[in-house]
This record gives structure tokens, C-alpha cells and sequence, in this order.
């Protein structure tokens, strides 16, 4: 969900457990999408992209699912480990003719419990 | 593997006065931007520069606001007039090109401003 202030929305996942964090975009023209790591007082590490002419793409321990019908994306994570804990974005790419800004959701707190 | 920099990590400066943040983007890339995150929000785009002008730039990136190719390597924000509202954590960003498999944007580790 989106995130207003300080109130990001938090996923407790216990070690060794699989996580799902959702994220709803807004421009159904949006063709490109990417996952963000944030960990604290860090920039956002790129984690996986799809495009949308896909609907699934995995990559190492993620998987990333994109419903262009609701224009809803999930990014699963396997085996979720205490490095894992950070905030995660999806960002989607708009306007690519203009030079392919990043348009970033509101993030969601992963906190791994061991 | 090449990273994007970002030079200093934390500035202070008084309302006002003129701040100059840097990026080293990643070399061979062609696109560069700027992305500001106000504590406990966010990433928001401010602008994105190709062939050394400005593709695009958000409300955000008024008039106080200018960026800079000035060699082949360096990438700069310029704020001419700092308000306090300014205060937030600066990402530069590049990508290799804007075409399908090459425009993933990678971020450098932040500038820290805060306006007093």
C-alpha cells in the first residue's frame, strides 16, 4: 500500500519463511517495472525488473509478478533472511520518451525476526 | 563493479546559501538523474539529463534548482537559494540508455542535506 509520513506499511516475516509485498501502480501506460531495495541510510539497490509484456520473471531467491489487468505487482521473496530486512520499492517507468523517469511507490518495511 | 558515487555524504548548510551535490555516474552510461527522499517518504524524480540537456524535470526542480555535466565524468546539482524544505537525501542515478534491456537506473549512496 502507499506509505504517508513515517507510517510505511510493515511485513514481520520469520526467518526462513517466504514474503510477498505488493504494490499498486497508477499509470496504465507504464511499460517497465523495477524493485527497490532501501536499506537504511542507503540508495535504492535494484533488485529485479519485468516488462510488460510478461507476467512473471525470476530471478535469484526473487520472483516478480506484474497483473497489468489491475495494475498490481508482487515481488516474492524465498527463504527470507535477516538480510532481507530493508524497504522495498517498486518504481515504474513512465514517460519514456522523455528520458524514462522512475516513479516510486510508497515502500514497504521488511522486518525478518529470527 | 561499477558503482555510482556521490560526494559529500552529509552537508549542512544555512538557509540561503548556494550547495553544489556531485555524482559520479557509472562510466559508459548515457542518462543521468536526480531523485530526492524526504525523511520517512518516498523517492521523488527531480530530473533526468541525456546528450547534456535536461529530458525532463518534476515540479520540484524550479528555478533554485540546475544540473551540470561540466567533464566527461562529474554530474552536479546545483541549489542556488537553499529553504529549509530542502533538507531531504539526494540520489543521483544512471542508466545505460533509454532503449528495452538498458534504461535500469542505479543509484548512488545518497547526499545527506540538511537546511538550518
Amino acid at each position: 500500500g502507499e506509505s504517508v509520513g513515517l507510517h510505511l506499511p510493515t511485513l514481520s516475516v520469520q526467518e526462513g519463511d517466504n514474503s510477498i509485498i505488493n504494490c499498486a501502480y497508477s499509470n496504465s501506460a507504464s511499460d517497465y517495472f523495477i524493485w527497490y531495495k532501501q536499506e537504511s541510510g542507503k540508495g535504492p539497490q535494484f533488485i529485479i525488473d519485468i516488462r510488460s509484456n510478461m507476467d512473471k520473471r525470476q530471478g535469484q531467491r526473487v520472483t516478480v509478478l506484474l497483473n497489468k489487468t489491475v495494475k498490481h505487482l508482487s515481488l516474492q521473496i524465498a527463504a527470507t533472511q535477516p538480510g532481507d530486512s530493508a524497504v522495498y520499492f517498486c518504481a515504474e517507468v513512465s514517460n519514456k520518451a522523455a528520458g524514462n523517469k522512475l516513479t516510486f511507490g510508497g515502500g514497504t518495511r521488511v522486518l525478518v525476526k529470527p | 563493479e561499477p558503482e555510482v558515487t556521490q560526494t559529500p555524504s552529509h552537508q549542512v548548510t544555512q538557509m540561503g546559501q548556494e550547495v553544489i551535490l556531485r555524482c559520479v555516474p557509472i562510466s559508459n552510461h548515457l542518462y543521468f538523474y536526480w531523485y530526492r527522499q524526504i525523511l520517512g517518504q518516498k523517492v521523488e524524480f527531480l530530473v533526468s539529463f541525456y546528450n547534456n540537456e535536461i529530458s525532463e524535470k518534476s515540479e520540484i526542480f524550479d528555478d533554485q534548482f540546475s544540473v551540470e555535466r561540466p567533464d566527461g565524468s562529474n554530474f552536479t546539482l546545483k541549489i542556488r537559494s537553499t529553504k529549509l524544505e530542502d533538507s531531504a537525501m539526494y540520489f543521483c542515478a544512471s542508466s545505460p540508455n533509454g532503449v528495452a534491456g538498458g534504461e535500469t537506473q542505479y543509484f548512488g549512496p545518497g547526499t545527506r542535506l540538511l537546511v538550518l
